[in-house]
């Protein structure tokens, strides 16, 4: 069956270092994966596509990797803030399901000062 | 540019009850999406629409479920009837493109449903 996994504990770090997230997924061939931002109490907000052919994405401090070899997105903050606080969803385009957004069940990221 | 609009906020009721969720996309977005989003979980795609015709139901509980979108525009989603599992947070999403190929998804706030 089709999965995207994401870390399910939160990630702690501390202010100013690199948050690095996984996601990774079995049984898609995603033409296009995208990253989402979600607070508490709020709707998912967009923050980088990458698509198949594209190895990295960057969008200030925000960069985004895809291997379809692995099988496998990474998403990275660098110079954490604590305003980057905040759950980070993965979601795939597969080639086969026009427009059907499939999402992981995100990762929890915590930056302390 | 005004995003999209999602009422109500929040909505208790009894299992067995009916509810009604409203959704305006963003204008002009032809694409509507409704997602479920179960506590600790990514959202869940319920529904799409292309205008007023829907592209993918595949995963929406028809029993009990069921979603319009008249002339292309604003969607309601409702339960009838509810039940304890429904408890979710649910969300309505509009794009510009046909599907997500290349563009992203606009999420409202979301709606809360809490079932006793």
């Amino acid at each position: 069956s089709q999965k995207i996994e994401q870390n399910s504990e939160a990630l702690n770090i501390q202010e100013g270092k690199t948050a690095t997230l996984t996601c990774n997924y079995t049984n898609y061939s995603p033409a296009y994966l995208q990253w989402y931002r979600q607070d508490p109490g709020r709707g998912p907000v967009f923050l980088l596509l990458i698509r198949e052919n594209e190895k990295e994405k960057r969008k200030e401090r925000l960069k985004v990797t895809f291997d379809t070899t692995l099988k496998q997105s990474l998403f990275h903050i660098t110079a954490s803030q604590p305003a980057d606080s905040a759950t980070y969803l993965c979601a795939l385009d597969p080639t086969d399901s026009w427009g059907k957004l499939q999402f992981g069940a995100g990762t929890q990221v915590v930056v302390t000062p | 540019e005004a995003g999209v609009a999602q009422s109500p906020r929040y909505k208790i009721i009894e299992k067995r009850q009916s509810v009604a969720f409203w959704c305006n996309p963003i204008s002009g977005h032809a694409t509507l999406y409704w997602y479920q989003q179960i506590l600790g979980q990514g959202p869940k795609l319920l529904i799409q629409f292309q205008n007023n015709g829907v592209v993918d139901d595949s995963q929406l509980p028809k029993d009990r479920f069921s979603a319009e979108r008249l002339k292309g525009v604003d969607s309601t989603l409702k339960i009838q009837p509810a039940k304890l599992e429904d408890s979710a947070v649910y969300l309505c999403a509009s794009s510009a493109e046909s599907g997500t190929r290349t563009g992203e998804l606009f999420f409202g706030e979301g709606s809360r449903l809490t079932v006793l």
